[in-house]
């Protein structure tokens, strides 16, 4: 039963401390996408990945969020500092693009952070 | 950019059939797709609509009309469980699959 993984699932940390999240893709999918849900914002993408190289970032705070691919098994976000502002639910998707057409994306069950 | 409106909430009855619409203002346009989220769950994937008309699965269909920028979602014969936020998400153009989200509906299904 293949499916994305991430953890932690829950994270509570203290302002200024570093958060890192970990997502494990659908084995053969070659884009990674990161999100971020709160209620007043809904789902933001954050950042995506296609073959392991960075597409777009453009929605991520670049002071002090990064993400990253060392590997296709292995997708990483970090935040450094963390903020209260932080605190979101955060989703990692996969999906295999394939010329000129989209397809769906299968959710991780997401990493829920508090930023006290 | 891409901007996408729905409705913020909905309730309708066990049974009945409600429709969620959606309109959307983009710069690009390679698809639409619906997703259904629980509360506390991950968003899952219901349809995908990239030519105009009507796409049918099982209760749910979801209709597409590029031209005025609009696609709405029907769900039939009403279940409990079909009680979630639906989320109406546009693809930018190029096969990228860089998708934006609308904020999602509210359905709450009653008895």
């Amino acid at each position: 039963d293949a499916r994305v993984t991430q953890t932690p699932r829950h994270k509570v940390t203290e302002m200024g401390q570093e958060v890192t999240m970990r997502c494990q893709p659908i084995l053969g999918h070659n884009t990674v996408f990161w999100y971020r849900q709160t209620m007043m914002q809904g789902l933001e993408l954050l950042a995506y990945f296609r073959n392991r190289a960075p597409l777009d970032d453009s929605g991520m705070p670049k002071d002090r969020f990064s993400a990253e691919m060392p590997d296709a098994t292995l997708a990483t976000l970090k935040i450094q500092p963390s903020e209260p502002r932080d605190s979101a639910v955060y989703f990692c998707a996969s999906g295999l693009a394939l010329t000129g057409t989209d397809n769906e994306q299968f959710f991780g069950p997401g990493t829920r952070l508090t930023v006290l | 950019g891409q901007n996408i409106d729905q409705p913020t909430e909905m309730t309708a009855t066990e049974g009945a059939i409600v429709q969620i619409n959606c309109t959307y203002q983009t710069s690009g346009f390679n698809g639409l797709f619906w997703y259904q989220q629980h509360a506390g769950e991950a968003p899952t994937f219901l349809s995908y609509n990239v030519l105009d008309g009507l796409e049918e699965k099982g209760r749910f269909s979801s209709f597409l009309s590029r031209s005025k920028g609009y696609s709405y979602l029907l769900l039939k014969e009403l279940q409990m469980k079909d009680s979630a936020s639906y989320l109406c998400a546009v693809s930018d153009s190029g096969g990228y699959q860089k998708v934006t989200f609308g904020t999602g509906t509210k359905l709450q299904v009653i008895p």
